[in-house]
């Protein structure tokens, strides 16, 4: 049972053009949410966060924006550029599940092209 | 760089094998977060330790262990490895147990024949 998806396995964007990454999850536990950025032969690493007692997250050129009765986040990039070319990948976690674990979910990623 | 150190980033081996994965934290951070991403998959929760104890298991297999020493460092113990278990595995580490983004190394390439 995939928890966290992520419909769109590659997107493709003109550069100076925005990026729409989507995001849906399943779990009505779920209370914070994050976006990775991987390169290839490099580990994830972390773009931007969003609590759910917030709808909306900036920084920079990237923006999260959470819709809870929806389930479903999405990535704004802004404007869009050759080095934002990657996999980016949606993750989620329920903030204070059982054990003090504090795993993260993560979709399978989107890939990101952005053509000069 | 994260900070995250794994060793070896790349090993490949034949089935019925045991192989150890290592892990270094970032200087400081008390959890260790071992993920599993196969072929098409998204990153597969595997075990968190934190401060040397075992916290929480996911979708890791009998044949798979990890324990977290004094040091802080982790090692994930795989053993009577099969071909589905060819994937990257990844270290990723946090300063506590509960806040923050996790750090993530860069991965060990597991390839079996």
């Amino acid at each position: 049972d995939q928890q966290v998806k992520q419909n769109s396995p590659s997107l493709s964007v003109q550069e100076g053009r925005i990026s729409i990454l989507n995001c849906d999850y399943t779990n009505s536990m779920f209370d914070y949410f994050l976006w990775y950025k991987k390169y290839p032969a490099e580990g994830p690493t972390f773009l931007i966060s969003i609590s759910s007692i917030k709808d909306k997250n900036e920084d920079g050129r990237f923006t999260v924006f959470l819709n809870k009765s929806a389930k479903h986040l999405s990535l704004h990039i802004v404007p869009s550029q050759p080095g934002d070319s990657a996999v980016y990948f949606c993750a989620a976690s329920a903030h204070f599940s059982g054990a003090g674990s504090y795993q993260l979910t993560f979709g399978k990623g989107t890939k990101l092209s952005v053509i000069p | 760089d994260s900070g995250v150190t794994q060793t070896p980033k790349h090993l490949i081996t034949a089935t019925g094998q045991r192989v150890t994965l290592r892990c270094s934290p970032r200087s400081g951070d008390l959890s260790v977060y071992w993920y599993q991403q196969s072929l098409d998959q998204g990153l597969q929760f595997l075990i968190h330790y934190y401060n040397g104890e075992e916290r929480a298991k996911g979708n890791i297999l009998e044949r798979f262990s990890a324990q977290q020493f004094p040091d802080l460092h982790s090692e994930l113990n795989l053993s009577s490895l099969e071909l589905g278990d060819s994937a990257l595995y990844f270290c990723a580490s946090r300063r506590g147990p509960l806040t923050g983004e996790l750090f993530f190394g860069e991965g060990s390439r597991l390839t079996v024949l």
